[in-house]
């Protein structure tokens, strides 16, 4: 079975400073992974996904995660955090590009201090 | 534009009263989904349609039900609220026909039963 863990239900970064939030998957085949962003009050968003293609994925906001099999991992970074960053992110799997069914993560807060 | 629309966006009721929260979407997507959204949980999936009266379980889906006559609509219903069902609830579709490529979410509805 499928499945997803992101270490760190809370994470708290400077302004400025590098954002990590980390995404470990479990699959026996290879997965489609995502990240979602959610505003407070407000639907998930997509920030980026891999589908198989280049192993570093470039999302919107300045956002990138990288494909690491060996690691099984899809970690999430930006450079340098902002502000406006700050809400809940979830890393997500599915393995069939034949359903649109989303295995999740538990989702993980991102605060940003001035 | 693209969008799936979720109402009610707050509902507050008592146990037991039927309660119908309805989704649509305007992208002629083939696949639709529930999911529920608990701290610390992720989102699990509810129920599912692959298409217009085609709906199957997901992960959790107990005290729930769901129809799906119309292709744009996917209403979630629950016959006898329970306080457990106390949650925020996401509608999502995604089109399948050329191999699932990222889900849309609606804005959510955040239901408390007392």
């Amino acid at each position: 079975a499928q499945s997803v863990t992101q270490l760190g239900s809370h994470v708290s970064v400077s302004e400025g400073a590098l954002v990590l939030l980390r995404c470990n998957y479990s699959s026996s085949v290879p997965p489609y992974l995502f990240w979602y962003v959610q505003y407070p009050n407000q639907g998930l968003q997509l920030l980026l996904k891999y589908t198989s293609a280049a192993t570093l994925v470039k999302g919107i906001n300045g956002f990138e995660a990288e494909f690491k099999k060996s690691e099984t991992s899809f970690h999430l970074t930006k450079p340098s955090a902002h502000m406006s960053d700050a809400a809940e992110y979830f890393c997500a799997v599915t393995i069939s590009s034949n359903t649109g069914k989303l295995i999740f993560g538990q989702g993980t807060t991102l605060q940003v201090k001035p | 534009e693209a969008q799936v629309t979720q109402n009610p966006r707050y509902l507050i009721t008592v146990t037991g009263k039927k309660l119908t929260v309805t989704c649509s979407q305007n992208m002629n997507h083939e696949y639709m989904s529930w999911y529920r959204q608990d701290p610390g949980l992720g989102l699990r999936q509810i129920y599912y349609s692959m298409n217009v009266e085609v709906t199957d379980k997901g992960d959790v889906p107990e005290g729930y039900k769901v129809s799906r006559k119309e292709k744009r609509n996917f209403p979630l219903i629950l016959e006898s609220p329970s306080p457990n069902q106390t949650s925020l609830y996401f509608c999502a579709s995604s089109s399948v026909r050329w191999g699932f490529t990222e889900a849309f979410f609606g804005q959510g509805t955040r239901l408390t039963v007392v």
